[in-house]
């Protein structure tokens, strides 16, 4: 079945440093794939999104980049601050299902002082 | 302009009880999904209503509904409240890009129930 998922569950990173956040997904079928952020008492905040015809996308301090052959999709955040702590999740959309979209578990991003 | 408003924020419910949540999406958007999130299961998707319409439905047994409104204000219903309902219930609008430029989907604070 389709199935969205991440590999590492928490990641502490130096502030300033780079951080990456992995997922694989199974659905080949899957038009868009999204980061979101979610803080504490906060609902999901989008960061960015790549459409399934995409390699690689840019925002600011921010890089998501689609493997297809593999099914991996990665978050990229650049200089690392403390208010980049929290919990990030991919997920995939397919136009066919309307707006629905499925979620990975979550990977918690601590950035250290 | 004003995102994803969600009431109540918090909600305290005993087993057996019936909820209602409400959602106003962000104006200009017409399409309203609803997920509840738990520690255990993570972000799962309930449905999707789109110009008063369920479009999408989840995996979730019947005692979750939902309904749109004109104005594409939206609520869900849980009928018979089980422990198990405790979560975050997160509603989310949606507008399609023009263009083919894909489509913006946006989250609000959620209604965070607990059922004892």
């Amino acid at each position: 079945g389709e199935s969205v998922g991440l590999h590492l569950p928490t990641l502490s990173v130096q502030e300033g440093d780079n951080s990456i956040i992995n997922c694989a997904y199974s659905n080949s079928a899957s038009d868009y794939f999204i980061w979101y952020k979610q803080e504490s008492g906060k609902g999901p905040q989008f960061i960015i999104d790549i459409r399934s015809n995409m390699d690689k996308r840019q925002g600011q301090r921010v890089t998501v980049l689609l493997n297809k052959t593999v099914k991996h999709l990665s978050l990229q955040i650049a200089a690392t601050q403390p208010g980049d702590s929290a919990v990030y999740f991919c997920a995939e959309r397919r136009k066919a299902a309307g707006n629905k979209l499925t979620f990975g578990g979550g990977t918690r991003v601590l950035v250290k002082p | 302009k004003a995102g994803v408003t969600q009431t109540p924020r918090y909600l305290i419910k005993t087993r057996g009880q019936q909820v209602t949540l409400s959602c106003s999406p962000i104006s200009g958007h017409r399409s309203v999904s609803w997920y509840q999130q738990t520690p255990g299961q993570g972000l799962q998707f309930l449905f999707e209503y789109f110009s008063e319409t369920q479009r999408n439905k989840g995996n979730f047994p019947g005692r979750f509904s939902g309904r749109q409104f004109s104005n594409s204000r939206s609520e869900m219903n849980v009928s018979t409240l089980e422990l198990g309902d405790s979560a975050l219930y997160l509603c989310a609008s949606s507008l399609e890009l023009a263009g083919g430029r894909g489509y913006e989907q946006y989250f609000g604070p959620g209604t965070r129930l607990t059922v004892t």
